[in-house]
Parts: structure tokens; C-alpha cells; sequence
């Protein structure tokens, strides 16, 4: 059964102290791996799209990596606008070929002054 | 970028009654529109998937009869909720994808927080 699996659930960071947040998935026809921030009551706002294995992408504090089971969101001497849940999602191919989006269950990160 | 807007973003109703969601894409055609249900502290679950003009095909136990998706053009989709009862209440997502993209790049919008009293 496919699998997208996030860890840890939540993570408390001081101001400036740098952590990784994982994303380990199994899925079967894989077309690319998303980040995406979510505030509270907010929809999910897109963050990155990786498609192949050693493939990284930045934005800002955000590092995104991805390998053949697996995929890291490092963040870099964070600040309090950082906190958020950042969701991983995969996208595969489905039979009816529109294709469907499967989310994990996302990392809440708290990061404190 | 693309912006999708949902609308209403927070709905009381009474159980037993209809509530009717809308989600447009503003700047783009959205071939494919999928709707996601997230309860608390929890990620999204994919409801339903429509493409413009056809049935919506759903996600295995949600009920289509209770779940109504309508994908009459290609900048609206509408999920109503009928005979809402309190279990329904939920933070209800709409995405979109545009017309030639064959990735997950999707486009949220800021969703709709449905209570059933």
C-alpha cells in the first residue's frame, strides 16, 4: 500500500537552531514530491517540487532534498514566521491518468524567540 | 502565481441542511479540480477528483450521494454537503490543476471550515 510518512509530528526550535524534517514514502509511480506549508486555517501553500532522486531546491531558509525513498526539508537558522505544519505530498499516476496527490500527515513546527 | 479561491471560508449550519462550497480559479482554466476533507491535526484526505464536464470520481468511502461535486466550467467546482450532520464539520480544501499540466503541481485554495450543529 502506498505510504507517505512524515517525522517527527512536531518539532520545537529556538530562534536560529537549524533542524531537518523527513519524509519517507512508498509509492508506486512516482511523478514528483511536494513541500507545502500550511498555516492554521489556511490552505497549503506550495513550497517545492523535486522530481528525481539527488535533485535540491531552495527557497530562502527552506532546503528541500530527495532521495529514492526519501525526502528532507532542512531549515536554516529559523525564525518565527517559520512555524507552520509542512506537509510532503506525492504525486502518482493512477490508472484514470489524472493522477492523485497523497499527502502525509505533516510536521508541526513550533520555533520560539 | 495561480490563485484559487474558495468561498464561504467558515459555514455554521443546522444538521440536516445543505451547505454548498465554490471554488473558482481566478487566473487560470482548471482542467482538474480535487477536493480534500482535513480534520484536526491531521493531513488531507483526497475526497473527490473532477475534470470539467464529467462525473467526479471519488475516493474509496466517501459517499457520493452525500458529497455532490459539480465541475460545470473550467474556473468553478462546487462540493455541497448534504443532510449535514456534526461528523461532516471539517476544514473542506479545493485544488486545481491547469489545463496541460501533467504534475502534482496543484494550486490551493485557503479553504472552507464547515460546522454542523
Amino acid at each position: 500500500e502506498d505510504q507517505v510518512t512524515q517525522s517527527p509530528e512536531a518539532l520545537r526550535l529556538q530562534e536560529g537552531e537549524s533542524s531537518s524534517l523527513n519524509c519517507s514514502y512508498t509509492v508506486s509511480g512516482l511523478r514528483g514530491l511536494f513541500w507545502y506549508r500550511q498555516d492554521p486555517g489556511k490552505g497549503p501553500e506550495f513550497l517545492f517540487t523535486l522530481y528525481s532522486a539527488g535533485e535540491e531546491k531552495e527557497k530562502e531558509r527552506l532546503k528541500a532534498t530527495l532521495t529514492k525513498k526519501e525526502s528532507f526539508l532542512h531549515i536554516t537558522a529559523p525564525k518565527p514566521e517559520d512555524s507552520a505544519t509542512y506537509l510532503c505530498a506525492v504525486f502518482r499516476v493512477t490508472t484514470d491518468s489524472w493522477g492523485k496527490l497523497q499527502f502525509g500527515a505533516g510536521t508541526q513546527v513550533v520555533v520560539t524567540p | 502565481g495561480a490563485v484559487v479561491s474558495q468561498h464561504p471560508s467558515w459555514v455554521i449550519c443546522k444538521s440536516g441542511t445543505s451547505v454548498k462550497i465554490e471554488c473558482r480559479s481566478l487566473d487560470f482554466q482548471a482542467t482538474t479540480m480535487f477536493w480534500y476533507r482535513q480534520f484536526p491535526k491531521q493531513s488531507l484526505m483526497l475526497m473527490a477528483t473532477s475534470n470539467e464536464g464529467s462525473k467526479a470520481t471519488y475516493e474509496q468511502g466517501v459517499e457520493k450521494d452525500k458529497f455532490l461535486i459539480n465541475h460545470a466550467s473550467l474556473t468553478l467546482s462546487t462540493l455541497t454537503v448534504t443532510s449535514a450532520h456534526p461528523e461532516d464539520s471539517s476544514f473542506y480544501i479545493c485544488s486545481a490543476r491547469g489545463a496541460g499540466s501533467s504534475t502534482g503541481e496543484l494550486f490551493f485554495g485557503e479553504g472552507s471550515r464547515l460546522t454542523v450543529l
